[in-house]
């Protein structure tokens, strides 16, 4: 089976701190993305990597910035946490090609920003 | 841009059929998904079909397909208190288009009444 890590379930930040959230997945996938949740909103994608020191904004990427030095880890990095990135940030995987072209999640982060 | 929208809120009785609606607006959609949320957890793939279907079945999901309206739907038959959680309908975009993110509705939280 597909896994995808996310190595904090639950975080207490303060403004201002700098804030890592760590993915992990055993699949060799090539494609990893960072989405953020917030209810009546959906899912609405913040960065995505298609390949190792590759990185492409997604359709929320203000404050916030990536890193992918390894095929299998991507992380996001808020530079100074707000109280508006008070959410639940998931992270997903997806190979390049195969049926279906599933994309796999992780159990999500939930971040508070007091 | 892609977008996708659900309807926010079903509520059924335990036994009943439930149907969940999606429209997208990406007519290059290669592949249409329906992911399940239970509290706290990640996303979980319950389906997937290929554009050029228009329907199928697995156990008690259905999936219909009508890509000249773009519209997709899930059935879940004989609905069971365990099936209630958010249902996300998301799209996929043709690999070619340098597009590999997939877009997700806001989600359909389903409820179902013992």
């Amino acid at each position: 089976d597909v896994k995808v890590t996310q190595s904090s379930r639950y975080l207490v930040k303060r403004t201002g701190e700098k804030v890592f959230l760590e993915c992990v997945q055993d699949m060799d996938h090539e494609n990893m993305f960072w989405y953020r949740q917030d209810p009546g909103l959906g899912l609405r994608l913040i960065y995505f990597s298609y390949d190792v020191k590759m990185k492409e904004k997604g359709d929320i990427p203000e404050g916030y910035s990536v890193s992918r030095e390894k095929k299998e880890r991507f992380s996001l990095i808020l530079e100074s946490a707000s109280t508006n990135q008070t959410s639940m940030y998931l992270c997903a995987s997806r190979p390049g090609t195969g049926e279906g072209n599933t994309i796999y999640f992780g159990e999500g982060s939930w971040l508070t920003v007091v | 841009g892609e977008d996708v929208e659900q309807s926010l809120f079903l509520s059924v009785r335990e036994g009943d059929s439930s149907v969940i609606n999606c429209t997208y607006t990406d007519s290059s959609s290669t592949y249409l998904y329906w992911y399940k949320q239970e509290p706290g957890a990640g996303l979980q793939l319950l389906t997937y079909i290929f554009s050029n279907m228009d329907m199928k079945q697995d156990q008690r999901l259905t999936v219909l397909l009508n890509k000249k309206d773009k519209h997709l739907s899930l059935r879940i038959a004989d609905t069971q208190t365990g099936d209630s959680a958010i249902y996300f309908c998301a799209e996929s975009p043709a690999m070619d288009t340098g597009r590999r993110a997939l877009t997700f509705g806001s989600g359909t939280r389903l409820q179902v009444q013992p």
